[in-house]
């Protein structure tokens, strides 16, 4: 079955450092998310991306972070000065049409360390 | 706008026992409803969903009716093993391109 994956699986960086999480998301799904887990639970909204452009983005999704979808099959997202809090697991997502009509696809994430 | 809002655990079992997690929902429209499941170490996988009223999904042994007259999706379990301890998520898939999440509910299942 088709998988959407993450790299790296961990990623240690120091405050203030620009980090890029990539994700390669299932190959014919045509919408993409972000989301991130702090403390095992919580799971937050950043962004979605649809037609090559964000269709929606949250509070968090500041002047910090951006996405990118560089060659037609990479997904990344980018967060340009980080900070402690920015300390959490990363979840990359596709899906073959919106939220509304089909399941979100997860990766495994990527564990994000600030020091 | 959407929300979720879900019985907050842990909820600890034992084995064979009979498992309910609560889920209630706020939504414009008519929203999907979607249980996702995360396994320790891992990320989220989908259990079930149901897209309209009165549909009910079902894996795996667990079943969620849409419910559009209490607004809600409760997860049920007849017979809980070990292998189910994870934590649960109730989802809402509204008319905007997110999908909203629960904050998730952490079930043990002990031998």
């Amino acid at each position: 079955e088709p998988e959407v994956t993450q790299t790296p699986s961990h990623q240690v960086t120091q405050m203030g450092q620009e980090v890029i999480l990539r994700c390669v998301p299932i190959s014919n799904h045509l919408y993409f998310y972000w989301y991130r887990q702090i403390l095992g639970q919580k799971v937050e909204f950043l962004v979605s991306f649809y037609n090559n452009e964000i269709s929606e983005k949250s509070e968090i999704f500041d002047d910090q972070f951006s996405v990118e979808r560089p060659d037609g099959s990479n997904f990344t997202l980018k967060i340009r000065s980080t900070k402690l809090e920015d300390s959490a697991m990363y979840f990359c997502a596709s899906s073959s049409a919106g939220p509304q009509y089909s399941p979100l696809h997860f990766g495994n994430g990527t564990r994000l360390t600030v020091t | 706008g959407n929300s979720v809002t879900q019985m907050e655990g842990p909820v600890t079992l034992s084995e064979e026992a009979f498992l309910t997690i609560n889920c209630t929902y706020t939504a414009t429209g008519y929203p999907s409803l979607f249980w996702y499941v995360q396994y320790p170490g891992e990320g989220l996988q989908l259990l079930l969903k149901a897209t309209k009223a009165d549909d009910k999904g079902s894996n795996k042994g667990f079943e969620a009716t849409y419910r559009k007259e209490t607004t809600s999706f409760h997860l049920e379990k007849g017979s809980v093993q070990v292998s189910d301890s994870a934590v649960y998520f109730c989802a809402l898939g509204g008319s905007n391109y997110k999908l909203t999440f629960g904050k998730g509910t952490l079930l043990t299942v002990n031998p």
